[in-house]
């Protein structure tokens, strides 16, 4: 019940293209859904989060969708660029305990 | 804001030693602060939880013997690789959690290769 599943484990898109990162969970007790971006040697950084109470929600060229009866959440990158090629992590918390990650999506930008 | 440091950013010592690993909050206080293990092309492993002041709180299979975590001041924590062995070599990464912050963001350091030769 504590998982937190992701995919895909990779993603190849093309520059302007939007790569989408999909998660989904089982404990309902979730009530906050982050995704992390990590490059290659470095600490993940937050991207965005969501709490279940809205069902999108957007920061410049990221957007998270958010379906609660699906259990389901997903990241959207809109115009992405090669910068953007970087590992996603989606995660899962309820309340005060630790966050529980999914696997990770290693995503490519081709230009 | 939000800014979490690790120091060493890359540490390579002789297998039997040990080796410390400072995470420190710069413009917050962190009231709990987590240790991560992380593989080549993987997710992150919760090693431990650490509330100031308090014994940290180790995840199944982490050795708190050989992994001592202290979380003596609101702005640091530190984990010791104790006799270190080529096994322990990892990327390790602290985040922290405070008070005024939404209750579950947490903040990631930049990370720790260590290298155990």
């Amino acid at each position: 019940q504590q998982q937190v599943k992701q995919s895909p484990q990779s993603l190849i898109v093309q520059k302007g293209g939007i790569p989408i990162i999909n998660c989904a969970y089982e404990n309902t007790a979730f009530d906050y859904f982050p995704w992390y971006q990590q490059f290659p040697g470095k600490g993940p950084a937050l991207l965005i989060a969501i709490r279940p109470d809205v069902s999108e929600k957007k920061e410049g060229r990221f957007t998270i969708s958010f379906n609660k009866s699906a259990k389901q959440f997903s990241l959207h990158i809109m115009d992405s660029q090669p910068g953007d090629s970087a590992t996603y992590f989606c995660a899962a918390g309820a309340g005060s305990y630790q966050l529980t990650f999914g696997k990770g999506t290693k995503l490519s930008v081709i230009p | 804001g939000a800014v979490v440091s690790q120091h060493p950013s890359r540490v390579i010592c002789k297998s039997g030693t040990s080796v410390k690993i400072e995470c420190r909050s710069l413009d917050f206080q962190a009231t709990t602060m987590f240790w991560y293990r992380q593989f080549p092309k993987q997710s992150l492993m919760l090693m431990a939880t650490s509330n100031e002041g308090s014994k940290a709180t180790y995840e199944q299979g982490v050795e708190k013997d050989k992994f001592l975590i202290n979380h003596a001041s609101l702005t640091l924590s530190t984990l010791t690789v104790t006799s270190a062995h080529p096994e322990d070599s990892s990327f390790y990464i602290c985040s922290a959690r405070g008070p005024g912050r939404s209750y579950n963001e947490q903040f990631f350091g930049p990370g720790t290769r260590l290298t155990v030769l």
